[in-house]
Parts: structure tokens; sequence; C-alpha cells
């Protein structure tokens, strides 16, 4: 399996803040990698596929980059409805895998 | 719209089995994948597997292969999770989700389904 590392699991930080968030993949799983947005009581949305393509209608605040093992996720600046729990997921290859997710929360 | 629809919460004894559904609309079954993923309290999302409308045919975690079973009713636009052998671990929220057949992630989700082990 290939197993996936996020860090950090929590995050504390405040509106108009920068945060970045890091999955690191056991094996290269070449670009093939989501992140998602949870909220209390609610699915998972996707926020960026392909692990940089912005999904239609999200903000452009966020951004990911990465391509083998080692992927980041980025706010620009904080919003208050920014506030949640956040997940990579790899899909190159089964089982997929999600990394343990970080909650970000209001300092 | 996309939409996926969960059945209502369930609760069983150590050793039941579960069957949560999910109706799909608002696309084209055929040509996707409908995903099992769960949550337990404070942990992280945990891939069952999923099955390729197409063909019929399901993927599962090796985890959960020998307790897991995944259909597609096509009379009611409908997947299904089966789960035998439960027990206290396996309290969580269930969810439906669709995907591309093969290595794709998942787009859409439904809202998911309490099933409690006690």
């Amino acid at each position: 399996d290939t197993q996936m590392t996020q860090s950090p699991s929590s995050l504390s930080a405040s509106v108009g803040d920068r945060v970045t968030i890091t999955c690191r993949a056991s094996q290269a799983i070449r670009n093939d990698l989501v992140w998602y947005q949870q909220k209390p009581g609610k699915a998972p949305q996707r926020l960026i596929y392909r692990a940089s393509t912005l999904e239609s209608g999200v903000p452009s605040r966020f951004s990911g980059s990465g391509y083998g093992t080692e992927f980041t996720f980025t706010i620009s600046s904080l919003q208050p409805e920014d506030f949640a729990t956040y997940y990579c997921l790899q899909h190159n290859n089964f089982p997929f895998i999600f990394g343990q997710g970080t909650k970000l929360e209001i300092k | 719209q996309v939409q996926l629809v969960q059945s209502g919460t369930e609760v069983r004894r150590p050793g039941a089995s579960v069957k949560v559904s999910c109706k799909a609309s608002g696309f084209i079954f055929s040509y996707y994948a409908l995903h099992w993923v769960r949550q337990a309290p404070g942990q992280r999302l945990e891939w069952l597997g999923w099955i390729n409308v197409a063909n019929d045919n399901p993927k599962y975690s090796h985890k959960f292969q020998d307790r897991v079973t995944i259909k597609w009713d096509t009379s009611a636009n409908t997947t299904h999770m089966e789960l035998s052998s439960l027990r206290s671990e396996d309290t969580a929220l269930y969810y439906c989700a669709r995907g591309y057949p093969g290595i794709a992630s998942m787009d859409s989700w439904g809202q998911g389904t309490l099933v409690t082990v006690s």
C-alpha cells in the first residue's frame, strides 16, 4: 500500500494568514493526488485534483503543487469559511489512501 | 445535478451485518464508478472499495475484502454496500462517492450514513 503522511495534524491560524499543508507518499504516485475540504457534519468536497488543478468554482486563494512523493496545499489568505479539516488522497494505486487530515482552527 | 442520496442510520450488534444504500441521479451511470469510504470517530477517511457500473465489476481494499460486498442495482440506480461480521471498530459514518473507473478520485459524495455497532 502507498502510505500517506500528512502534516501538520492541526494548525491554528488567523484570518488573512497564509498556511501550507504537506502530504508525503511512501512511493511515487505521479500527480495522482487530490485535496478535500471537510466541514463538521458534511461530506468532503474536492478542491484540487491532479495535485495542482483547481476544481471549478473554488477560490483562487487555494493552490496545490507537487509530483512524485511530495505535495503541498496552500491557502494564500485565510478566510473565515476556510476553517475546516483538509485531507489529501492518493489514487495512483489500490487501495486508495487518505492522509490523516489537518484540522485548521482559528487562532 | 449529480445527487447521491444514502439510506438512514443503522444500529447493529457485534457479529451482525449491515447494508447501506446510495441512490444515484443526475449523471450517466455507466460512465462512472461508485466508491464507498468510511470515517470512524476521530479517524482518517478510509476507502473500502468501488464498483464499476459499466461492467458491474467491484474492487475492494484488501483490508475489507473478506467482509465487504458492493453491488449495483440497475433497476433502482442504486449501489449497495454490505459489511459483515461487524465489530465495534466498524462504528463510522459511511459515504458513497462518484468517480471515473480506474485510478481516478471521487468528485461527488453522498451525505453519509451512520452505522453504530454496539
